[in-house]
């Protein structure tokens, strides 16, 4: 069974610029979460989805990040106009209906300077 | 924030040395999960253990709840080189449609061959 796939798995932007992460999902999980972890930290959460519908963004900045998954497999997080403060790891997991267990991708390293 | 500051940071130990990690949480969750993270990859869950067990083992890892003082444990008997990682405990945050973890800062793990 493949895993979550994530890509790209690294980007170097200048500040104000644009960035957009991939996300494929484990085959049939109808439940997907972006996450952010800083460095030296916890993932938190950023987002997430059931099926194509969002159940929570209420943690995305939404006046520079948006996020969609819209035929409720593949996603995108997408960042608009990038600051320093958003460097750091963008972690999508995938999950089966209410099952606890929650399976990560490798994450995409982000480095705004 | 969900969790306490309990979590130890940091552990160096030898191989073959028995290794254990804690964690206390604020608010009530049904479910404590441990999630390993090894450099440059997703965290993958290990352990998963609810409200009603005192105690859960997978081989080599045993994982405590104590509901009572809102803690949890992880310990790692035998430990490996391939077990050099960052260790989290995670709640589920009982959003409506799913459960999105809230994680803790993690406990860096360094095991010496």
């Amino acid at each position: 069974e493949a895993g979550v796939t994530q890509s790209p798995r690294y980007a170097v932007l200048q500040e104000g610029q644009a960035v957009s992460f991939w996300c494929d999902p484990i085959s049939g999980h109808d439940t997907l979460y972006w996450y952010q972890q800083p460095r030296d930290q916890g993932p938190q959460l950023l987002v997430y989805f059931r099926d194509e519908a969002v159940i929570d963004n209420s943690q995305l900045p939404s006046d520079r990040f948006s996020a969609v998954r819209p035929k409720g497999t593949n996603s995108t997080l997408k960042i608009q106009s990038a600051k320093q403060g958003d460097t750091a790891t963008y972690l999508c997991a995938s999950s089966l209906g209410y099952q606890d267990t929650q399976y990560f991708g490798p994450g995409t390293r982000l480095l705004v300077l | 924030s969900q969790w306490g500051e309990e979590n130890l940071q940091a552990l160096s130990i030898q191989e073959g040395e028995d290794v254990t990690m804690n964690c206390s949480y604020k608010t009530y969750t049904t479910v404590v999960q441990w999630y390993r993270q090894k450099s440059g990859k997703g965290p993958a869950q290990l352990i998963l253990i609810r409200s009603n067990e005192r105690e859960k083992r997978s081989g080599r890892l045993r994982a405590t709840l104590d509901t009572s003082s809102q803690s949890s444990s992880l310990s790692i008997t035998g430990t490996l080189a391939t077990d050099t990682a960052v260790y989290f405990c995670a709640t589920d945050s009982s959003y409506q449609g799913g459960r999105a973890l809230i994680f803790g800062t993690g406990t860096t793990v360094s095991v010496s061959p």
